[in-house]
């Protein structure tokens, strides 16, 4: 089975921290994506990585950066955090475009509270 | 732009009704892949079904169905003789594989199932 796991399951951090969002996937996946989920919003792409140390500008990704050392490791930094990153983050990976099995898998999530 | 719609929002039924949700996008390529996955309370996303834009053929796995039409772009799904434990925050998805290996997703359905 697909694994994907998430470092912190509930983080509390307060406004100006730097903050680490781990995440590691046991499936070789090509793909790495980071998500946010807020109530009414649905999941939004913060970022995507490709390959390593490749990375890709999702839909809102001011205030985060990410890092991809290795592949099977995906990271998100919230540089300063702030109140309005309060969310729940979602890791997920897949196989890149050119296979058939092009689904993400996600990781049980990181509810980060800033205060 | 792609884009994936569900205008469900909240849906209440009770225990062995039938249940649809409806999941409507927009892309302009030709080669797309849909998804649905499934958000229990636990809060991992759980994958349920992929199905390429070649391949309308509607497809049933136990009390779960879906129905693809291109002609609507919609991919539907549908719980027959619901259980409790259906109770979940439903996404549909969409990517292109010819652009990039995105994933965009709706912003969910909520679905209670009452006893």
């Amino acid at each position: 089975d697909v694994k994907v796991t998430q470092s912190s399951r509930y983080l509390v951090k307060r406004t100006g921290e730097k903050v680490f969002l781990e995440c590691v996937q046991d499936m070789d996946h090509e793909n790495m994506f980071w998500y946010r989920q807020d109530p009414g919003l649905g999941l939004r792409l913060i970022y995507f990585s490709y390959d390593v140390k490749m990375k890709e500008k999702g839909d809102i990704p001011e205030g985060y950066s990410v890092s991809r050392e290795k592949k099977e490791r995906f990271s998100l930094i919230l540089e300063s955090a702030s109140t309005n990153q309060t969310s729940m983050y979602l890791c997920a990976s897949s196989f890149r475009r050119g296979t058939s099995n092009t689904e993400a898998f996600f990781g049980q999530g990181t509810r980060l509270t800033v205060v | 732009a792609q884009k994936v719609t569900q205008a469900q929002t909240e849906i209440s039924v009770v225990e062995k009704e039938d249940v649809t949700l409806d999941c409507v996008y927009e892309t302009r390529d030709t080669t797309y892949y849909l998804f649905w996955y499934k958000q229990p309370p636990s809060g991992e996303l759980v994958f349920l079904i992929r199905r390429n834009s070649f391949d309308e053929q509607n497809e049933i796995s136990g009390r779960y169905s879906w129905n693809f039409q291109k002609s609507t772009s919609s991919f539907n799904f549908t719980i027959t003789a619901s259980q409790v434990v259906d109770s979940a925050v439903y996404f549909c998805a969409l990517s292109e594989p010819n652009r990039d290996d995105k994933i965009i997703f709706g912003k969910g359905t909520r679905l209670h199932i009452l006893p």
